[in-house]
């Protein structure tokens, strides 16, 4: 079965740092880029951090640019994303998406989310 | 960056209605438009790709059109399982790839 788990999300304060990690399995994860979306509260999806199956395209929304690194592992099937110098606006259920290769633009295969709180 | 423009942000229908979302791109986007379907608690789910085409497994009462910058989403035919907010996404080119504020369809 094709899947993608989160962990790592949890409870920080203000200015502190988190790591979130993604397991996939059930595909060759080496072949496909992938990414972090987030979902604030009640609100809508933002994509957050994009990294190319080798790792050698990474992209960053400006919310996030300078302080939120994706990183991945191809040989631990496994997607990471280092947030440091949270903020309260950071709250949200972080995603971890496939990139299709069939159809390159569309986010084909998600993870159930991990929250994170940014709160003191 | 590529803003998208959702309507209605919510919608009430009975069962059997014709339901129809639309999505407006700040700028031409060709066709890189996607739809997603996110039921309360649960990931997104991907329905439609590239406008109009349909995701394997998705039931065929949904469909997707338009190109450019005008984009619509259809329901044929409400379903209750059809609960749930819908999202349209664009790709065009290099990110940052943006959402739209998302449509929750509610049965009347």
């Amino acid at each position: 079965e094709v899947q993608l788990v989160e962990s790592g999300g949890g409870l920080v304060k203000p200015g502190g740092s988190l790591r979130l990690s993604c397991a996939a399995s059930g595909f060759t994860f080496s072949s496909y880029s992938m990414n972090w979306v987030r979902q604030a509260p009640g609100k809508g999806l933002e994509w957050v951090s994009s990294i190319s199956s080798s790792s050698s395209y990474i992209y960053y929304a400006d919310s996030v640019k300078g302080r939120f690194t994706i990183s991945r592992d191809n040989a631990k099937n496994s997607l990471y994303l280092q947030m440091n110098s949270l903020r309260a606006e950071d709250t949200a259920v972080y995603y971890c998406a496939r990139k299709s290769l069939d159809y390159p633009g569309a986010f084909d295969i998600w993870g159930q989310g991990t929250m994170v709180t940014v709160s003191s | 960056d590529i803003q998208m423009t959702q309507s209605p942000s919510s919608l009430s229908a009975s069962v059997g209605d014709r339901v129809t979302i639309t999505c407006q791109a700040s700028q031409d986007i060709s066709n890189y438009l996607n739809w997603y379907q996110q039921k309360p608690g649960k990931a997104p789910k991907l329905l439609i790709y590239d406008a109009s085409n349909l995701e394997t497994g998705v039931p065929s009462r949904f469909s997707g059109s338009g190109s450019g910058t005008d984009f619509t989403f259809t329901i044929s035919s409400l379903q209750p399982e059809d609960i749930a907010t819908y999202y349209c996404q664009q790709y065009d080119n290099l990110p940052p790839w943006t959402f739209g504020q998302g449509t929750k369809v509610e049965i009347k």
